[in-house]
């Protein structure tokens, strides 16, 4: 089983606020990802990482941020939260050499 | 870039039937293709996962097939019970226009509900 968390799990939060989605993993991947879920269930890439001090945009255009400081954490930021940003944000690694990535269970983001 | 598409996009079984999810994929250079289920309010986990250099996996109930020529890979799920009831996706690697690194391009999804 997979070592990876997110926190928080569910977020409700007033637009305009600054907020940070935290994901860290313990398998010492160097590759993590950001996927945003829509309710219609697909699943979209929005940033991701290779390693340290190492991070691009995704396929899908984010008005989010990340960093990568550390192995184990990969943060997202909101400068200013919008209703629009509404949605479930997925973290996932995945290891050297392996194409499996390893999901955490999400955190569910309400705007309002 | 590579582009996978799944289909049917919701499929409903009686329980102890069987139920097949079908993906393509447009780049002939992917060798990796796994399978997720994501179950309600949690995150996508690998359930199966098949090579190129095979041709079909089985674990218990689930099993992949991979037809490299048609570019087209199945999930085939046997004596279905209510707690396959999910979300499904299946997905493969892609390389980077640099060709640098790979990452995995999803399908769409497929909710999958058995009916008891």
């Amino acid at each position: 089983e997979a070592d990876i968390y997110q926190t928080p799990r569910y977020l409700v939060i007033g637009t305009g606020k600054k907020i940070t989605l935290e994901c860290s993993q313990t398998m010492g991947h160097d590759k993590m990802y950001w996927y945003q879920q829509d309710p219609g269930m697909e699943l979209h890439l929005i940033h991701y990482s290779y390693g340290v001090n190492s991070t691009e945009k995704g396929d899908l255009s984010s008005e989010s941020t990340v960093s990568r400081i550390r192995t184990e954490h990969f943060p997202l930021t909101l400068e200013s939260a919008r209703p629009s940003h509404t949605s479930q944000y997925l973290c996932a690694s995945r290891g050297q050499g392996v194409g499996t990535q390893y999901f955490g269970p999400g955190t569910r983001l309400l705007v309002l | 870039g590579e582009n996978v598409e799944q289909h049917p996009s919701t499929l409903s079984v009686q329980e102890g039937d069987s139920a097949v999810i079908k993906c393509t994929y447009s780049d002939s250079a992917s060798n990796y293709f796994p399978w997720y289920k994501q179950e309600l309010g949690k995150g996508p986990q690998l359930i199966i996962d098949i090579r190129s250099n095979v041709g079909e996996k089985k674990d218990q109930r689930i099993a992949v097939t991979l037809n490299k020529t048609a570019k087209h890979f199945s999930l085939h799920i046997t004596e279905t019970q209510p707690e396959d009831s999910a979300v499904y996706f299946c997905a493969a690697t892609v390389t980077f226009s640099s060709g640098s690194a790979r990452q995995l391009t999803f399908g769409s999804g497929t909710q999958l509900t058995v009916l008891p």
